[in-house]
């Protein structure tokens, strides 16, 4: 079982580029999230995703578009990079229980992203 | 806005000592839960406690949740090097919308 895996580890944008940061997991995982961590600032939720074909905005969505066509990875696009989303990138998934979340994520090692 | 902040933001302790982190919370919730990160790593999850639980324990890790208060504690006993870390409290509200919500943190160093 690889778990989360996030690709790159590490990536430099130019301001108004576009990219994609992946996401697979190989557990069956049902949620997957994604979640930008910035100093003195926690984790804060982008968007996330209950199943296949279902996506949701989390609290910091504006920049971002996410899809889910299958149940193992989870996209996340930059469409225009600004220097604000200089950041470390998090996917998480979990197996939700009785309509909540109610379980552990489970994070991959992170995307650290410089726009310049 | 984050949900959880914890206290303290940063704490120093020595090898063998109990470490003591502190998490209060805003709205109601469905559980709360602890995850540790090492430096440039994901997260990790530690434990999850319900809110109809007012302790839980796992290992070295004890947890209380008062939710008349809002907060939680986690207490690491008898601290090793490994332990270095930084400690996050998340939150899953009880409106059903699936969230996890993290507080911004406390940053452990236990000194050998």
């Amino acid at each position: 079982n690889a778990g989360v895996t996030q690709t790159p580890k590490f990536q430099v944008l130019k301001t108004g580029q576009s990219m994609t940061l992946q996401c697979a997991q190989d557990m069956n995982h049902e949620y997957m999230s994604w979640y930008r961590q910035d100093p003195g600032m926690g984790l804060r939720l982008i968007h996330y995703s209950v199943g296949a074909g279902i996506t949701d905005q989390g609290e910091v969505p504006n920049g971002y578009n996410v899809s889910r066509s299958t149940t193992e990875d989870f996209p996340l696009r930059l469409l225009s990079a600004a220097p604000s989303q200089t950041s470390v990138y998090f996917c998480a998934s979990s197996y939700p229980r009785g309509g909540l979340l109610d379980s552990p994520l489970h994070f991959g090692n992170g995307t650290r992203l410089t726009v310049t | 806005s984050q949900q959880g902040e914890e206290d303290p933001q940063a704490l120093s302790i020595q090898e063998g000592e109990n470490a003591t982190m502190n998490c209060s919370y805003k709205t109601s919730i469905n559980n709360l839960q602890w995850y540790r990160q090492n430096s440039g790593r994901g997260l990790v999850h530690l434990i999850l406690i319900r809110s109809n639980e007012r302790e839980k324990h796992s290992g070295r890790l004890r947890v209380t949740l008062d939710t008349s208060k809002k907060s939680s504690s986690l207490l690491i006993t008898a601290s090793r090097a490994a332990d270095t870390a930084s400690y996050f409290c998340a939150t899953e509200g009880d409106f059903g919308n699936e969230k996890l919500t993290f507080g911004t943190g406390t940053r452990l160093t236990i000194i050998p």
